[in-house]
């Protein structure tokens, strides 16, 4: 089946400092890849669409420049959350589908494990 | 504001116990309609999807999901639940064929042996 991974999974960081969030799709070319934020006991919102080649699309309410995202490669998108704060922490999840397949959006969005962000 | 409504937040079932988790949303338009499960320490796992078509929808595991369009409801059932069916389950909605997901805030149920 598809494998999404996300690395690191657990990451503490010192306020004011960056943090590099990987998400990759092991056995599956993806085009779209998702990011999501979850804080406890809540659901999982919606970040950003990133598309393979272009620029991210980003939702309502959240900071491009806080939180840049990279999808260089079919199989990598990268969430970089900059100069974090405390209120950065939270559980970024990933997912990622492959819109070329037979079906479109119709597919299956496959989840990465999730990276838990604490920041001191 | 479009919204996806789980209204349980915590279950807790002895084993073969029936189960009825409900979800809810706010959009009148086309949607699609899925439940995913998240098993300690996994990743989220699609149990079931409703596109169009029957609105009864099985899925993995034993779990079916029934759309009611009339209620903006996608309850999910499974007759009789195990040990192993604890898990946090959410419920997501697609509005208008786009590629968004919006997820309801989570169910955990607790299946006791």
């Amino acid at each position: 089946g598809a494998v999404v991974s996300q690395h690191p999974s657990r990451v503490i960081c010192k306020s004011g400092t960056s943090v590099k969030i990987e998400c990759r799709s092991l056995d599956f070319q993806a085009t779209t890849m998702f990011w999501y934020r979850q804080f406890p006991k809540q659901s999982l919102m919606l970040m950003a669409t990133s598309n393979e080649g272009s620029k991210a699309t980003y939702e309502q309410g959240v900071e491009k420049d806080k939180f840049l995202i990279n999808h260089a490669s079919l199989t990598l998108s990268t969430l970089t959350v900059t100069s974090a704060h405390p209120e950065d922490s939270s559980f970024y999840i990933c997912s990622a589908r492959d819109f070329r397949l037979a079906g479109g959006i119709y597919n299956e969005q496959f989840f990465g494990p999730g990276t838990r962000l604490t920041v001191l | 504001a479009q919204s996806v409504s789980q209204h349980n937040h915590h279950v807790i079932l002895s084993e073969a116990a029936s189960l009825e988790l409900g979800c809810n949303y706010s959009y009148g338009g086309t949607v699609n309609l899925f439940w995913y499960v998240q098993y300690p320490g996994q990743h989220l796992q699609l149990l079931l999807k409703y596109f169009s078509g029957d609105p009864l929808v099985k899925g993995i595991k034993g779990f079916e999901a029934e759309f009611i369009k009339s209620k903006f409801s996608f309850n999910l059932r499974k007759p009789s639940v195990q040990w192993s069916d604890t898990a946090e389950y959410f419920c997501a909605v697609m509005m208008d064929s786009s590629y968004k997901l919006i997820f309801g805030s989570g169910t955990r149920l607790l299946v006791r042996p």
